[in-house]
């Protein structure tokens, strides 16, 4: 049983450039979310979706950031115009249904922009 | 609103002594909680949860958690430590929609 896969594992951009982060969730799980780990920090939550929806964006930064989980393919976590701060592990947990359910979480991307 | 304080952000053990990793809880309703563990350059791995019922939570690898209610606590114990349990350890609250983590907890282990 394949787990939650997340790619790529390592991403460098340089200030200015996109990033786009991608997680494909346990099979039959249709509930995401994207955390960010900052370093000496634990993991902030950013947004959750379901299915062709967002149901909660409350920890995503208002501007460069976006996310979508279409009806087919992999979840996308995109960062426009990349900045030094934006620097940290995203990582991605899926879940088969809301948040009363056990979230399993992938290995993350870690980003590093120069 | 709810949060976690992980108190300590390096415990350092002993192979074979007891391991004890804090964790303090605020929430206004009654609590979801959790740990989880994360190897370097892996995700998180659930150890154990609290629901409701039974408030000794035993987990995987040997570790267990009591939730207590008037402390406000959900510490994690093993009675044992191993050279592998050398990793991060997070405590976490569920929020409205989504889990709320701690800070973490470094754990080492000697031989």
């Amino acid at each position: 049983n394949a787990g939650v896969m997340q790619n790529p594992r390592h991403l460098v951009r340089r200030r200015g450039q996109e990033a786009r982060l991608r997680c494909s969730p346990v099979k039959g799980h249709s509930h995401v979310y994207w955390y960010r780990q900052l370093p000496e920090e634990g993991l902030k939550f950013m947004v959750y979706l379901q299915k062709e929806n967002i149901i909660d964006e409350s920890g995503m930064p208002k501007e460069r950031f976006s996310a979508e989980f279409p009806k087919e393919g992999p979840s996308i976590l995109r960062i426009q115009q990349v900045v030094r701060g934006d620097s940290a592990a995203y990582f991605c947990a899926s879940s088969p249904g809301d948040s009363r359910n056990e979230q399993f979480f992938g290995p993350g991307t870690r980003l590093t922009v120069l | 609103a709810q949060s976690v304080t992980q108190l300590g952000s390096h415990v350092s053990v002993s192979e074979g002594a007891l391991v004890l990793l804090r964790c303090n809880y605020s929430s206004s309703v009654p609590p979801y909680l959790f740990w989880y563990v994360q190897y370097p350059n892996q995700g998180l791995q659930l150890l154990l949860k609290y629901t409701t019922g039974a408030t000794l939570v035993k987990g995987i690898n040997g570790f267990e958690a009591e939730f207590k209610k008037s402390e406000t606590s959900f510490h994690l114990t093993k009675p044992s430590a191993h050279m592998s349990d050398a990793a991060e350890y997070f405590c976490a609250v569920r929020g409205r929609t989504a889990l709320i983590f701690g800070k973490g907890t470094t754990l080492s282990v000697s031989s």
